[in-house]
């Protein structure tokens, strides 16, 4: 089955400055790649996500990019501020939710 | 528009007790799962179900049992807790097949087995 494997696991950066989470996953038949976000005591809620005909998919402040050669794909915040402040999981799929595999999570912090 | 329904939101067990988690969901999609969640391993599956009467094992099914009668709800059993299913559990919905696969979840239930 589809492995995802998540990095770091723990993330802090500055208010204002950037943050970076990858993913890279095993299944090169997965096509659909979403990132969720949970706040504390929260549900994860579906932030962006990317297929696999497209390199890169931007949404103001955070964007998306992968891979397929390499099998990795990436989260990129820019501009943080203390409410990105949450746990964020990847996920891949061969292209429906019932078949959603997700990463361990990152814990970002942003400091004011 | 609720979405995604689940209750109780906290849950003491004993070991060997049974209790039964339930979920529902009002945005008419096919599929529903169950997940749990703990620290460093992110989102696993336990089981799903795709339809009414349709239900699948997920990625750690041992210890748990499923339901669905309705299109609307999907509930999990433990028979006999066990300190390893402490865990958050999150019931989730979404459509069947592809192009749609967004998943909702539902508030999760803290669940301790003692």
């Amino acid at each position: 089955g589809e492995n995802v494997e998540q990095h770091p696991s723990t993330l802090s950066v500055q208010e204002g400055d950037s943050a970076v989470i990858k993913c890279t996953y095993s299944d090169s038949a997965s096509n659909y790649f979403p990132w969720y976000k949970q706040e504390l005591g929260k549900r994860p809620q579906l932030i962006i996500d990317i297929r696999s005909n497209v390199g890169e998919k931007k949404d103001q402040r955070i964007a998306v990019t992968l891979n397929k050669t390499a099998k990795h794909f990436s989260l990129h915040i820019t501009e943080t501020q203390p409410e990105d402040s949450a746990v964020y999981f990847c996920a891949a799929s061969t292209g429906s939710a019932r078949q959603l595999t997700f990463g361990s999570g990152t814990q970002l912090t942003v400091l004011p | 528009n609720a979405g995604v329904t689940q209750t109780p939101k906290f849950q003491v067990l004993k070991t060997g007790q049974s209790m039964t988690l339930q979920c529902a969901q009002d945005m008419n999609h096919n599929s529903m799962y169950w997940y749990r969640q703990d620290p460093g391993m992110g989102l696993r599956r336990i089981h799903y179900s795709v339809a009414a009467g349709i239900t699948d094992k997920g990625e750690v099914p041992n210890g748990y049992n499923v339901s669905r009668l309705n299109k609307r709800e999907f509930s999990l059993r433990l028979e006999s807790a066990a300190p390893s299913q402490t865990s958050v559990y999150f019931c989730a919905s979404s459509y069947y097949g592809y192009g749609s696969a967004e998943a909702f979840f539902g508030q999760g239930t803290r669940l301790t087995v003692v």
